[in-house]
């Protein structure tokens, strides 16, 4: 069965960095579009970043631009968003999520989350 | 961006009664491929979203079919025909026609 799994997520400091990342099981991983989508304590959810299945395209929300890199290795089944230069407002459990659209952009299956507290 | 408005926030419901969510985006969600790209998820309380609905009316695997969606261009409305304690939790339409919004959510509780 499809399982996506995060991890790497935790308490750092303002201005530090931290990776994620999401390793994807039971399907052909090589095939699908991956999107990081986080959501802040008790609110709603939030698009971060989308990577097409090769890993060409790689696309951003505007808050995280030029501090947050999306990739993937597909030789490891494993999705990556490393962040950088984080501030409070990051704080959030990000999901990555399986998009199998071909024209649009959803989601199917989704992971448990990670946590990431940015706080000094 | 597209801005996707769900109303109501909260829903209050009886078990056995039905229940209707109505989300609304900013620009028509018609793509040039004839098909509309609004979709629904839920999210129960303590899990990830799940997906129930894909191109406004196509219930995903394994969601029950007391959950229907229904629209077109800028109005939509998911609808429960008869809500079970199962179903609390927070839904969100989302648009897929261009850079991914969401809804800001409507969360659901058994009264």
């Amino acid at each position: 069965q499809v399982q996506l799994v995060e991890s790497g997520g935790g308490v750092v400091q303002p201005g530090r960095s931290l990776r994620l990342s999401c390793a994807a099981s039971g399907f052909s991983f090589s095939s699908y579009g991956f999107h990081w989508v986080r959501q802040a304590p008790g609110k709603g959810l939030e698009w971060v970043a989308l990577i097409w299945y090769d890993g060409s395209n790689k696309y951003y929300a505007e808050s995280v631009k030029g501090r947050f890199t999306i990739s993937r290795d597909n030789s490891k089944n494993t999705l990556y968003l490393q962040m950088n230069s984080l501030r409070a407002e990051d704080t959030a459990v990000y999901y990555c999520a399986r998009d199998p659209g071909t024209v649009a952009f959803f989601y199917d299956y989704w992971g448990q989350g990670a946590l990431v507290t940015v706080s000094s | 961006d597209i801005v996707m408005t769900q109303t109501p926030l909260y829903l209050s419901v009886t078990p056995g009664q039905p229940a209707s969510i109505s989300c609304k985006s900013s620009r028509s969600l018609l793509h040039s491929d004839g098909k509309t790209y609004l979709y629904w998820y839920l999210q129960k309380p303590g899990q990830s979203p799940q997906l129930l609905i894909y191109e406004v009316s196509s219930r995903f695997s394994g969601v029950p079919d007391r959950f229907s969606g229904s629209g077109s261009g800028t109005d939509f409305t998911l609808k429960i025909s008869r809500v079970e304690a199962e179903d609390v939790g927070v839904y969100y339409c989302q648009q897929g026609i261009q850079v991914i919004t969401f809804g800001q959510g409507t969360r659901l509780e058994i009264k």
